[in-house]
């Protein structure tokens, strides 16, 4: 069974920084293509940035560009987004997903991000 | 690149069939036979329903179903359940710039 869980979600101040993990079992981690999806409270789904199985390619949204970086350990089965100068507007429960045929076949449950002074 | 646009909300009756309309552009829906839909339960995470356009993942009714004409795809329910009420969201890739792009959303109401 794929299980996805994410964690490091927390109240961070504008300016600030933060790394979300995103802790996968249950597939062969390194086969498969990973990516972040973000949701504003109360608002819909929004691609954030997607990482290739061997970490050679990443790409990411126009929104976190410049600000984010995405990346993975393979040995440790883990994804990772790290954060910084970090806005209001980033403010999400951010989800990681593991692709599928041009899909996003499983997700985890979420960790919550807060930017607020 | 701009979300895809869904009506804000539908609803139906149980046993009735609803369809939600995903409209996109020539670069992501119309461009490629990769537009996935989600469900999503208030306080979950995203389920995918359909993806290829038209595929279904094990273990999703058959009465869910998609398909696509020009710039415009659509998730049709039919047989309507109490458990289906939730918000569904759709997703298309679109190209190796953006990646990917999603609809704003669509509640669904069974009434």
């Amino acid at each position: 069974e794929v299980q996805l869980l994410e964690s490091g979600g927390d109240l961070v101040q504008p300016g600030g920084s933060l790394r979300l993990s995103c802790a996968a079992s249950g597939f062969t981690f390194s086969s498969y293509v990973m990516t972040w999806v973000r949701q504003a409270p109360g608002k819909g789904l929004e691609w954030v940035s997607t990482i290739r199985g061997s970490g050679d390619y990443t790409h990411y949204a126009d929104s976190v560009k410049g600000r984010s970086t995405i990346s993975r350990d393979n040995s440790k089965n883990t994804l990772y987004l790290q954060m910084n100068s970090l806005r209001v507007e980033d403010t999400a429960v951010y989800y990681c997903a593991k692709e599928g045929d041009y899909d996003f076949e499983d997700w985890g449950q979420g960790t919550l991000v807060t930017v607020s002074s | 690149q701009s979300a895809l646009t869904q009506p804000r909300s539908v609803s139906g009756s149980p046993g009735q069939s609803v369809t939600i309309s995903c409209t996109g552009t020539s670069s992501d829906v119309g461009g490629y036979n990769y537009v996935s839909w989600y469900q999503q339960h208030p306080g979950k995470a995203p389920k995918l329903m359909i993806y290829g356009v038209s595929k279904r993942p094990s273990g999703v009714p058959d009465r869910f179903s998609g398909s696509k004409s020009g710039n415009t795809a659509s998730l049709t329910i039919s047989g309507l359940q109490a458990e289906d009420e939730a918000d569904y969201y759709c997703c298309s890739y679109a190209g190796s710039y953006t990646l990917w792009v999603f609809g704003g959303g669509t509640k669904l109401t069974v009434l």
